[in-house]
């Protein structure tokens, strides 16, 4: 079965460097990996999606990187804000004819001032 | 983006009784739906896939006379926990997709259940 694993550590940064977070996956390649933010006590919010045959996707400050070989994303936000202190969360789907997600342990990212 | 209602966001119940969580898609229509279960500090466990119109996907491991899905209609999925114990205790969130088209999932605000 995936396994997908990130960060197992909380990951503490000062405001305005750039954040790295680690996603690696075991198994079968994914047809989709998507990264979703999820605050405390809520339901997580989806950032960005990249395919299997995309390499990198840029979405204001979050830039996600899909190596398929390495079998590993990389999510980075830059110039960080406190605000972005959260956990984030990624995402494997197959494809196919459901949308069913299987998610990653998590990393909690934690902004300093 | 999309909009996905769940509720209540928070309940509190005695063991042994049950109690029934709502997921509504607000503004599209959602062909399947997910039902997820996160523990504290853990990663969200896929719990069942609910299809408009059929029986419920459940994954290994979890109880469908325990956990009973409807999809009834394309806005409104709702998870049953039956019989709760306090082991059910734990936080439940929903997702849509729309045509399930591989893109993003929307995600209801979860709820919180404490069975005492």
């Amino acid at each position: 079965s995936q396994k997908i694993e990130q960060n197992s550590e909380a990951l503490n940064i000062q405001e305005g460097k750039t954040a790295t977070l680690t996603c690696n996956y075991t198994n079968y390649s994914p047809a989709y990996l998507q990264w979703y933010r999820q605050d405390p006590g809520r339901g997580p919010v989806f950032l960005l999606l990249i395919r299997e045959n995309e390499k990198e996707k840029r979405k204001e400050r979050l830039k996600v990187t899909f190596d398929t070989t390495l079998k590993q994303s990389l999510f980075h936000i830059t110039a960080s804000q406190p605000a972005d202190s959260a956990t984030y969360l990624c995402a494997l789907s197959r494809g196919g004819a459901t949308n069913k997600l299987i998610f990653g342990t998590g990393t909690l990212l934690a902004v300093q001032p | 983006g999309a909009v996905v209602s769940q509720h209540p966001s928070r309940v509190i119940c005695k063991s042994g009784t049950s109690v029934k969580i709502e997921c509504r898609s607000l503004d599209f229509q959602a062909t399947t739906m997910f039902w997820y279960r996160q523990f504290p500090k853990k990663s969200l466990m896929l719990m069942a896939t609910s299809n408009e119109g059929s029986k419920a996907t459940y994954e290994q491991g979890v109880e469908k006379d325990k956990f009973l899905i409807n999809h009834a209609s394309l806005t409104l999925s709702t998870l049953t926990v039956t019989s709760a114990h306090p082991e059910d205790s734990s936080f439940y969130i929903c997702s849509a997709s729309w045509q399930a088209l591989n893109t993003e999932a929307f995600f209801g605000q979860g709820t919180r259940l404490t069975v005492v």
